[in-house]
């Protein structure tokens, strides 16, 4: 089954601090992307960064990277120096092939992150 | 600068009325999107389209309808409201390459 696994409902972090969340995914396809996006408390969804399958290199935009360890199947986000401004929620997604060539997008249930000052 | 847009962001209804959620972009995407957000299921796909005149359901599109007739416009219909349908709606859209999609603001519906 195709699926996104995020563990943490819930995680704290010191402002300035580095912070993980952890991202688990299952799909038997051999090409797939995965993308963590952002939801602060006004409630838009904010891309942050892409990891495709076949990429050798962790992606890093900024402050944001992604840990990919295909084996392990697992897309674990990093945030770097954290910011009052990084608490929202943060979703996990992976486009996946459905129904012949149509993709689409599977989430997970999100991990919410509280930073502290 | 490109955007997606939808309207109305906030909306009431009442149980059985048609209502319809506006979603305009102007990425000159082909891919859009329409998503629900609910508390303890995430998103979920409700109907999406890869260009003008081709629409497909998603995993919840039982009571939900919609058609594209050009590249920048998927209006999302409810054909009878039903209180099930209150939620957070969100239209997305997307070209080729890694497919990001990139989310409007947000439309959130509440059905009495």
């Amino acid at each position: 089954a195709q699926k996104i696994t995020q563990t943490q409902p819930g995680m704290f972090v010191q402002e300035k601090e580095a912070v993980t969340l952890d991202c688990t995914y299952d799909t038997s396809d051999q090409s797939y992307g995965l993308f963590w996006y952002k939801q602060p408390s006004s409630g838009e969804m904010i891309f942050l960064i892409y990891q495709g399958s076949y990429d050798e290199q962790n992606a890093t935009e900024g402050r944001y990277s992604l840990n990919f360890q295909k084996a392990r199947k697992s897309a674990n986000l990093v945030i770097s120096a954290s910011q009052l401004g990084d608490s929202a929620m943060y979703f996990c997604a992976m486009r996946v092939f459905h129904a012949g060539n149509n993709r689409k997008l599977i989430w997970g249930l999100g991990t919410s992150l509280a930073v502290n000052p | 600068d490109a955007e997606i847009t939808q309207s109305p962001r906030h909306k009431i209804t009442e149980t059985g009325r048609q209502v319809t959620l506006a979603c305009h972009q102007t990425w000159n995407h082909n891919n859009m999107f329409w998503y629900r957000q609910d508390l303890g299921h995430g998103l979920r796909l409700i109907h999406y389209s890869y260009g003008v005149q081709d629409t497909n359901k998603g995993e919840v599109s039982d009571g939900y309808s919609v058609s594209r007739s050009n590249t920048e416009d998927l209006p999302l219909t409810l054909e009878s409201a039903a209180s099930s349908q209150t939620s957070v709606y969100f239209c997305a859209s997307s070209d080729g390459g890694q497919e990001t999609q990139y989310f409007g603001p947000g439309t959130r519906l509440l059905v009495l």
